[in-house]
């Protein structure tokens, strides 16, 4: 079973810097990775699908990288709104076995 | 407009069975770019995915709870059932179901959860 890894745990900044979070996956899983933000009391929203499309309604400051086992989801330019949990999410083939990472957590510095 | 709610009971027993229900609207189960998941989320937590059905009713599980999870639908109804037998405090999470889109036609792995349920609370205690 695959493993997502994500790094840091914690990453603590200031609004208008540059957000990268990081997140690691035991094998390769190709373009296949998503990534998700959640605030305090909501459900998970979809941001990046295949390791770097912006789903629907997602502001062009968040942007995703990576193929095979390395991904990156890049922050431009924060916005006080951005301070939430991201975690990453894949999908092995066959048996359809989806993991997510343990999350980060962008705090306000 | 696509929406998921769950439903179910916010209070269960240890060694009870949780059925959860998940009814959406604005899709059609039978939809095959179009599938739903249950994910849960113990407080302060990480997300932790359950179980997957297709349209085309095929089922996956989580590796580790797949002994104690049946899913299944009610395309008619819109609807879509998790049963968890043998509930332990552990169990205690915010359970969500999310639809999971696939961006391909040819069945790859490139899908991701789209849209999601507000979610439901559920806490196993005596």
């Amino acid at each position: 079973e695959i493993v997502l890894t994500q790094s840091p745990a914690t990453l603590s900044l200031s609004p208008g810097e540059r957000a990268t979070l990081s997140c690691r996956a035991s094998q390769s899983v190709s373009s296949y990775l998503a990534w998700y933000q959640q605030k305090p009391g909501q459900a998970p929203r979809l941001l990046i699908y295949d390791a770097s499309n912006r789903a629907t309604g997602i502001p062009a400051r968040f942007s995703g990288s990576g193929s095979g086992t390395d991904f990156t989801l890049t922050i431009s330019s924060l916005e006080p709104e951005d301070f939430a949990v991201y975690y990453c999410q894949q999908r092995s083939n066959w048996p359809p076995l989806y993991t997510f990472g343990q999350g980060t957590k962008l705090e306000i510095k | 407009q696509v929406t998921l709610k769950e439903s179910g009971p916010v209070l269960v027993k240890p060694t009870e069975t949780l059925t959860l229900t998940c009814t959406v609207s604005g899709f059609s189960l039978s939809n095959a770019r179009m599938g739903v998941s249950w994910i849960r989320q113990p407080p302060g937590k990480a997300l932790e995915w359950l179980a997957h059905i297709f349209s085309n009713d095929e089922k996956s599980y989580s590796t580790s709870l797949k002994s104690r999870l049946t899913i299944s639908k009610d395309t008619s109804k819109s609807q879509v059932v998790l049963t968890m037998t043998n509930m332990d405090p552990v169990d205690t999470a915010t359970y969500y179901c999310a639809r999971v889109y696939y961006y391909d036609s040819s069945g790859s792995q490139n899908d991701a959860f789209d849209i999601w349920g507000q979610g439901t609370m559920v806490t196993v205690s005596s």
